[in-house]
């Protein structure tokens, strides 16, 4: 089966501006979350939509956001971006409670904010 | 912020021989992930093992876990060229909901 689609691989932006990255989950799974991966900080957690309810909210401000639809598919939402945003946005699939099999992620979107 | 650390940073090793990575963390666990990383890609899902359990084999993946020590091993056994890669610890809490926490990662190198 398909696994998680994530775009786009790659996007510029100028500070200040907004994006939008989407993820596609594999078919059937219905949690979607989304991690942040930079040099300094790592991986670390942003938030987790099920059955398109925030479920789960890491420690970013609130210039992120996302939302989950009827279908499973997220966004993700970066406002008034920073230079500190450019990273490699990852998001991962799973069924409810993860499973033997853990989570399946996208191959991810660099965004790179200059 | 991460809550695992690892250990070693970076390890670089000779095809054939085995490689060994540590992996520290702070709460109760529901389950402990290892994954890998191919040059700032995607993560690829290797292995899990849950809280009652103390040892996992996977292929040439073994996997440990102390919970008393809060503490996970990965051993990947006659290593190939292949499998040069970051390898990351992930945590899944006992707080509900789907959320992973990383450690700091292990970059193996297997040199011909």
């Amino acid at each position: 089966k398909a696994g998680v689609t994530q775009t786009p691989r790659y996007l510029i932006k100028t500070r200040g501006q907004q994006v939008t990255l989407s993820c596609s989950p594999i078919s059937g799974h219905r949690s979607v979350s989304w991690y942040q991966q930079t040099p300094g900080q790592g991986l670390q957690f942003l938030f987790e939509y099920f059955s398109e309810t925030q479920r789960n909210k890491g420690n970013f401000p609130g210039r992120f956001s996302g939302r989950q639809f009827s279908n499973s598919r997220s966004e993700m939402n970066v406002s008034t971006l920073e230079l500190g945003d450019s990273a490699l946005y990852l998001c991962a699939s799973s069924l409810s409670s993860g499973g033997e099999k853990g989570y399946t992620f996208g191959s991810g979107t660099r965004l790179t904010v200059v | 912020s991460q809550q695992g650390e690892e250990d070693p940073q970076a390890l670089s090793i000779q095809e054939g021989e085995n490689a060994t990575m540590n992996c520290s963390y702070k709460t109760s666990i529901n389950n402990l992930q290892w994954y890998r990383q191919n040059s700032g890609r995607g993560l690829v899902h290797l292995i899990l093992i849950r809280s009652n359990e103390r040892e996992k084999h996977s292929g040439r993946l073994r996997v440990t876990l102390d919970t008393s020590k809060k503490s996970s091993s990965l051993l990947i056994t006659a290593s190939r060229a292949a499998d040069t890669a970051s390898y990351f610890c992930a945590t899944d809490g006992t707080g509900g909901g789907n959320k992973l926490t990383f450690g700091t990662g292990t970059q193996l190198k297997v040199e011909l």
